[in-house]
């Protein structure tokens, strides 16, 4: 079975430009995770979604960043306008409900904003 | 904010010795995770622990889950150069959200 897919697998775009990165999480799996990692803030989640309805965007720096789901197979990540700060590796995660803590990751989008 | 600990942050040994890396909170976790995450890749499930006392055996990796459900550890019997990485705790807290360390990155030589 595949596992987590993430596209695109690097991105490079000019500060104030938008940014879509797209997640298809392993198919049956209800939850679905965003997270950001860099090296001063380690792994941090910024939004999750169960059954396709976002439940927790506590995590989500500020206004010009937002999430869907509008199936059980495909979300995104949107930024928009995109700033030099918000260089990272992104990161789509799915678990069962289950299993909810038991989450399988993608490899990731690496977005640089020059 | 419940926040979780790892130490050390490096660890640089040799082919043969064994290790053990540290996850420390003053929280309470209804589970426990420990990911393994290699360069270019997104951090691997190792294994999850739920009960205090807990100790679970892969191979030559032993995680145990501290009485109290507020610390790991992550014992490496024998490192192999194969076992280099950044290990990545993470504590289940409120309803499906993870937690996670700041990791602890290990290099074993030949």
């Amino acid at each position: 079975d595949a596992g987590v897919i993430q596209s695109p697998r690097h991105e490079v775009t000019e500060m104030g430009q938008e940014v879509t990165l797209r997640c298809k999480p392993i198919s049956g799996h209800d939850y679905l995770f965003w997270y950001r990692q860099t090296m001063m803030r380690g792994l941090e989640l910024l939004i999750y979604f169960n059954n396709n309805v976002p439940i927790d965007d506590s995590g989500m720096p500020e206004d010009r960043f937002s999430a869907k789901m509008p199936n059980a197979s495909f979300s995104t990540l949107k930024i928009q306008p995109s700033e030099p700060r918000d260089s990272a590796v992104y990161f789509c995660a799915s678990s069962l409900g289950d299993r909810l803590y038991e989450q399988y990751f993608g490899p990731g989008t690496r977005l640089t904003v020059t | 904010t419940q926040l979780l600990e790892q130490s050390p942050q490096f660890l640089s040994i040799q082919e043969g010795e064994n290790l053990t890396v540290y996850c420390n909170s003053s929280s309470v976790f209804s589970s426990l995770q420990w990911y393994r995450q290699e360069p270019g890749e997104g951090p691997v499930l190792l294994v999850t622990v739920v009960t205090g006392g807990e100790v679970k055996k892969l191979k030559r990796l032993t995680f145990q889950f501290g009485d109290a459900r507020k610390d790991s550890s992550l014992h490496i019997t024998a490192a192999q150069p194969g076992d280099t990485g950044l290990y990545l705790c993470a504590g289940g807290t409120s309803y499906g959200k993870l937690t996670f360390g700041q990791g602890t990155i290990l290099t074993v030589h030949p």
